[in-house]
């Protein structure tokens, strides 16, 4: 059973340009869920998928944003027009839909740098 | 809106003893989760251990436990036997029965000291 994973780990962008991260969830897991981590504090809500459709966004999650999950299966996150406020850890999350629903299992994070 | 606060920033403890981090959330809702979840410095978010409010009994997960108060809206953890390994950002968090996602502390930065 791997875990969740994110690629790529690290990404250093020029501002203005565009982003894109992936994330692969638990293989049985049809929840997942994007959050934001800014240095030293905890990480902060973006939105969730249950299968391929959308259940949530937060208010965090401006227009330059989107993510999608095509298949129910990985899902992107795209940043357009990146803002040095952007930098930051973008976490991805799963858990199943039944069950232990309630318990989410986190990948290792992609590191935004905007310079 | 639901709220959870940490209102220790740092801590430290001895190898071997025990320490408690605290934790308190604010919520008008019945039905909700808890958990603490460990982040060692540069590496991912480990869950630690659930709490479900509707249980009654505090949860157990080896060296780990946690208090949980419901009327005070209060969640601690206390680690037992403090390990090296121990060393983490620990974060307290919320979710409700209605919605799917997290709500995080602050966080707690504790060191276990050789």
């Amino acid at each position: 059973d791997t875990g969740v994973s994110q690629d790529p780990r690290h990404k250093i962008t020029k501002r203005g340009q565009n982003v894109t991260f992936r994330c692969d969830p638990i293989s049985e897991h049809n929840r997942l869920y994007w959050y934001r981590q800014t240095l030293g504090q905890g990480p902060e809500f973006l939105t969730y998928f249950q299968n391929e459709a959308q259940l949530e966004k937060s208010r965090l999650l401006s227009d330059r944003f989107s993510a999608e999950r095509p298949k129910g299966s990985f899902s992107t996150l795209e940043i357009q027009r990146t803002e040095q406020g952007d930098s930051a850890m973008y976490l991805c999350a799963s858990s199943l839909s039944l069950g232990r629903e309630y318990e989410q299992y986190f990948g290792p994070g992609t590191r935004l740098t905007v310079t | 809106a639901q709220t959870v606060t940490q209102s220790q920033p740092e801590m430290s403890v001895q190898e071997a003893e025990t320490v408690t981090l605290s934790c308190t959330y604010d919520t008008s809702e019945s039905n909700y989760y808890l958990f603490w979840y460990k982040q060692p410095p540069s590496r991912q978010m480990i869950l630690v251990i659930r709490q479900e409010a509707y249980k009654q009994q505090n949860a157990t997960e080896n060296r780990f436990s946690v208090n949980f108060q419901k009327a005070a809206k209060s969640f601690s953890l206390k680690i037992s036997d403090s390990q090296l390994g121990d060393t983490a950002m620990y974060f307290c968090a919320y979710v409700s029965s209605n919605t799917g996602k997290l709500i995080f502390g602050q966080g707690t930065t504790l060191q276990v000291k050789p």
